[in-house]
């Protein structure tokens, strides 16, 4: 069975910019949320998107934003970067979700280096 | 604030022996735990997790404690091998309202000498 799938693997971008992250969630998982590790902070929740909609939110300014399509599979975009952006983006997902105790199973995650 | 404190950053024990990995939190709305380990350059793997309504779940070699009371989470791998050596989360699921979502600890370094 095929894990949780994010491309890219690494990712380079300036101050300023916007990027846009992927993940695909293990086949009949409908639960995706989203993480930033960063060394300072550890493991921090973004979102989690059920079904096309997010169903809840971390405490992460609404320059970080995300979407689900029809498959299940996610996207996230950070705009307007700033250096403090620079970290490990991890996607998780589960059959239902948070709600439900369910354990997610996380990807090996995007690293981002903003320059 | 921290409300999932893992306090030792690194533990260190002898192949064959029990490792004691602990946690603590703040948070009373917390209700679902989960351990987590992570082995450089992959993400986290789920471990094993506990309800708060139980004190005690096990598999295989490991054994997740609850004490509520106290807020304080232990995980306990026996035997320890050397395949276990990774950095260790624990996160905490926070039931307020309808919003939920894990908080994860800082994580602790396991190294199991052969």
């Amino acid at each position: 069975k095929a894990g949780v799938t994010q491309t890219p693997r690494y990712l380079i971008k300036t101050r300023g910019q916007q990027v846009t992250l992927s993940c695909s969630p293990i086949s009949g998982h409908r639960s995706v949320s989203w993480y930033q590790q960063t060394p300072g902070q550890g493991l921090q929740f973004l979102f989690e998107y059920f079904s096309e909609t997010q169903r809840n939110k971390g405490n992460f300014p609404g320059r970080f934003s995300g979407r689900q399509f029809s498959n299940s599979r996610s996207e996230m975009n950070v705009s307007t970067l700033e250096l403090g952006d620079s970290a490990l983006y991890l996607c998780a997902s589960s059959l239902e979700g948070l709600g439900r105790g369910q354990p997610q199973h996380f990807g090996d995650g995007t690293r981002l280096s903003i320059l | 604030d921290q409300q999932v404190k893992q306090n030792s950053p690194s533990l260190s024990v002898q192949e064959g022996r029990i490792s004691i990995l602990n946690c603590d939190y703040t948070n009373s709305m917390f209700d679902y735990f989960l351990w987590y380990k992570k082995y450089p350059a992959e993400g986290p793997t789920f471990l094993i997790s506990i309800s708060s309504i139980k004190d005690k779940n096990e598999d295989g070699r490991f054994t997740v404690f609850l004490n509520k009371s106290a807020k304080h989470l232990s995980l306990h791998i026996v035997p320890s091998q050397p395949g276990d050596s990774a950095v260790y989360f624990c996160a905490a699921r926070d039931s307020g309202g309808s919003n939920y979502k894990l908080t994860f600890g800082k994580g602790t370094l396991l190294t199991v000498n052969p």
